[in-house]
């Protein structure tokens, strides 16, 4: 069964803090992994994708993979107000095959308070 | 650029209306998806066309018919609306091959069965 296990929050941190939104999955196989934020009201955007074991840094964005545990993070450095949305963890399990589809977690909402 | 393109917005049906979501995408991606999202949830995947002349089901397809038009389109019909069926509904198009197949959304379809 595919799960992406994500905590719900709501997480509050303050401006310029480190927040720190964590996803963990069912299929030790799993190759390809996501970060996307939604606004309230809006679609998701992609903002981050990983495929390798460790950090993988774009500006404030930092997403963080350890396939052994079967965990990955997403750390945002320099929190901003316009970062409080929903951020959704994503996966392309193994068994997927050619469809290539992504599970997606319930999302993690965060607010940032100036 | 119009990316993903989502036809209507809103929409609101009576228990036992049928309509048809549409969906087109002007980025050339072979692939395309249609997704429920409920209120506290990620996204769930309905149908998915991994390319032009093949659909699949998803996780939660009952209810829902789809029909890949052509490259460009990829519709959603509920042929008997249930209130069940109220949700945010998405599509998204990605190039459907290599180990990222990012996804890209359009803005959603709100929709109430009443």
């Amino acid at each position: 069964q595919k799960e992406v296990e994500q905590n719900s929050g709501p997480l509050s941190v303050p401006e310029g803090a480190i927040a720190s939104l964590n996803c963990t999955y069912s299929d030790r196989g799993s190759q390809s992994f996501f970060w996307y934020r939604q606004y309230s009201g809006k679609s998701p955007e992609l903002i981050m994708s990983i495929y390798s074991n460790g950090d993988k840094e774009d500006g404030r964005f930092t997403a963080q993979l350890n396939k052994a545990s079967q965990y990955v993070s997403l750390l945002i450095r320099d929190s901003q107000p316009s970062d409080s949305a929903t951020y959704l963890c994503a996966v392309i399990f193994l068994s997927s095959g050619s469809a290539r589809q992504l599970t997606f977690g319930s999302g993690t909402q965060l607010t940032v308070l100036p | 650029n119009a990316g993903v393109t989502q036809t209507p917005k809103f929409q609101v049906l009576k228990t036992g209306q049928s309509m048809t979501l549409q969906c087109a995408q002007d980025m050339n991606h072979n692939s395309m998806y249609w997704y429920r999202q409920d209120p506290g949830m990620g996204l769930r995947l309905i149908y998915y066309s991994a390319s032009e002349g093949t659909t699949d089901k998803g996780e939660v397809p009952n209810g829902y018919n789809v029909s890949r038009l052509n490259k460009r389109e990829f519709s959603l019909r509920l042929e008997s609306a249930a209130p069940s069926q109220t949700s945010v509904y998405f599509c998204a198009s990605s190039e459907g091959s290599g180990r990222g197949n990012i996804q890209y959304f359009g803005a959603g379809t709100r929709l109430s069965v009443l």
